[in-house]
């Protein structure tokens, strides 16, 4: 199966700051089958990104995903106070879909 | 609205079997599958199985196969996840999502304890 290695594991930043969050796949990941989650403490997770760069329905558009083969990256512009929470990547190419281990994004 | 509407929080003793209810509504309930995710208290996403619900096709992840059994019923638009031989480490949110290019709607949960 695909391993995903997430990182940093903490990303302390202050509200207006740029976030970088890493995803690297374990085996290159076809057509970029590669999915972006946040999950807030008590919620079930919301995707935003999907085809490693597509955002979802309603998702704003400081959230953009990029990368290819087994290296991934979702950066939000200008983080907003709702965005503090934890973020996973989900590969979708092949069987069993894996997720990362997840990325916190908390404030400094 | 999509909407996916779970079941409510179980209790069971080990050995036991529970089975967790997903009733879709908001768009063709035929023309997605579903998947359940499980979330352990403080852990990640575990991918647990999918279900086609147009052709009741599944695929299981090896860790449960032989302990679940996934399902669809059309006439009512809900999917369930039956888990057998439940264990202390079964203890966890169970969550049923909707394939599309990713998992586009979830259902809001359902904390399935197991203790003795």
């Amino acid at each position: 199966e695909i391993v995903l290695t997430q990182s940093p594991g903490t990303l302390s930043l202050s509200p207006g700051e740029r976030a970088t969050l890493s995803c690297r796949a374990s085996q290159s990941i076809g057509s970029s089958f590669l999915a972006w989650y946040q999950q807030n403490p008590g919620q079930a997770p919301r995707l935003l990104i999907y085809g490693a760069s597509s955002r979802a329905t309603g998702i704003p558009d400081r959230f953009s995903g990029s990368g290819s083969g087994t290296d991934f990256t979702l950066t939000i512009s200008r983080l907003e106070p709702e965005d503090f929470a934890l973020y996973y990547c989900q590969q979708y190419d092949s069987s069993p879909p894996t997720f990362g281990q997840g990325t916190k994004v908390d404030i400094k | 609205q999509v909407q996916l509407v779970q079941s409510g929080a179980e209790v069971k003793k080990p050995g036991a079997s529970v089975k967790v209810s997903c009733k879709a509504s908001g768009y063709t309930f035929t023309s997605y599958g579903i998947s359940w995710v499980r979330q352990a208290p403080g852990q990640g996403l575990e991918w647990m199985g999918w279900i086609s619900v147009y052709t009741g096709k599944t695929n299981y992840a090896q860790k449960f196969q032989g302990r679940v059994l996934m399902t669809t019923d059309t006439s009512t638009n809900t999917a369930s996840m039956e888990l057998r031989s439940l264990r202390s480490d079964d203890t966890a949110m169970y969550y049923c999502a909707r394939e599309n290019g990713g998992y586009d709607y979830w259902g809001q949960g359902t904390l399935v304890t197991v203790s003795s």
